[in-house]
């Protein structure tokens, strides 16, 4: 019953250096996000997709691409990191509906840029 | 836009206390209204939620109510335990959107001491 998976779990990063997070589902959900987590501002969502093939931006793209090529995986890149990226990163997914069904959250991605 | 505001932690308590986390939203329309949990380490998960007002969210103990007259959406729980000891995060969905997005609050962490 894995629900949602996320990898790595932990990153070190240096500045200017790209990686990708992973994110897979087998709940066979339409919606998937990513967000941030930062003290003191909770979490921020940086971008989502509604189905197979289609991603949107979120309140914090910004240095950040998606991309959503099989329905059950929704990928993050970081092309050229930098420090005001370090952050925890969740990704969550959850079945279509109108705004009051329930979002399932991976155990996060700790990345640190230096 | 859409914002919600909840009182800050740490929120400090002992075994079997009273427990109150205020959380109060500003929205167009008419959002559901969730709260979510993280325990250590661990990804979020949905505690309860309310979809329209005088909506009474509740589970493991813990109830809120949906009150579009004050806009507000306060967590209580009549005995705490140590377990319970984890950050809440109260959160917003826009209503009738196509995409399930949720808007989160900072966070309260609860410390439960035995």
């Amino acid at each position: 019953n894995a629900g949602v998976t996320q990898t790595p779990k932990f990153r070190v990063l240096k500045t200017g250096q790209s990686m990708t997070l992973l994110c897979a589902q087998d709940m066979n959900h339409e919606y998937m996000y990513w967000y941030r987590q930062d003290p003191g501002m909770g979490l921020r969502l940086i971008h989502y997709s509604v189905g197979e093939g289609t991603t949107a931006k979120g309140e914090v793209p910004d240095g950040y691409n998606v991309s959503r090529l099989k329905k059950q995986n929704f990928l993050l890149g970081l092309e050229s990191a930098a420090p005001s990226q370090t952050s925890v990163y969740f990704c969550a997914s959850s079945y279509a509906g109108q705004g009051n069904t329930e979002a399932f959250f991976g155990q996060g991605t700790r990345l640190t840029v230096v | 836009g859409d914002s919600v505001t909840q009182m800050e932690g740490p929120v400090t308590l002992s075994e079997e206390a009273f427990l109150t986390i205020n959380c109060t939203y500003t929205a167009t329309g008419y959002p559901s209204l969730f709260w979510y949990v993280q325990y250590p380490g661990e990804g979020l998960q949905l505690l309860l939620k309310a979809t329209k007002a005088d909506d009474k969210g509740s589970n493991k103990g813990f109830e809120a109510t949906y009150r579009k007259e004050t806009t507000s959406f306060h967590l209580e729980k009549g005995s705490v335990q140590v377990s319970d000891s984890a950050v809440y995060f109260c959160a917003l969905s826009d209503y009738g959107g196509a995409t399930n997005k949720l808007i989160f609050g900072t966070g309260t962490l609860l410390a439960v001491q035995p």
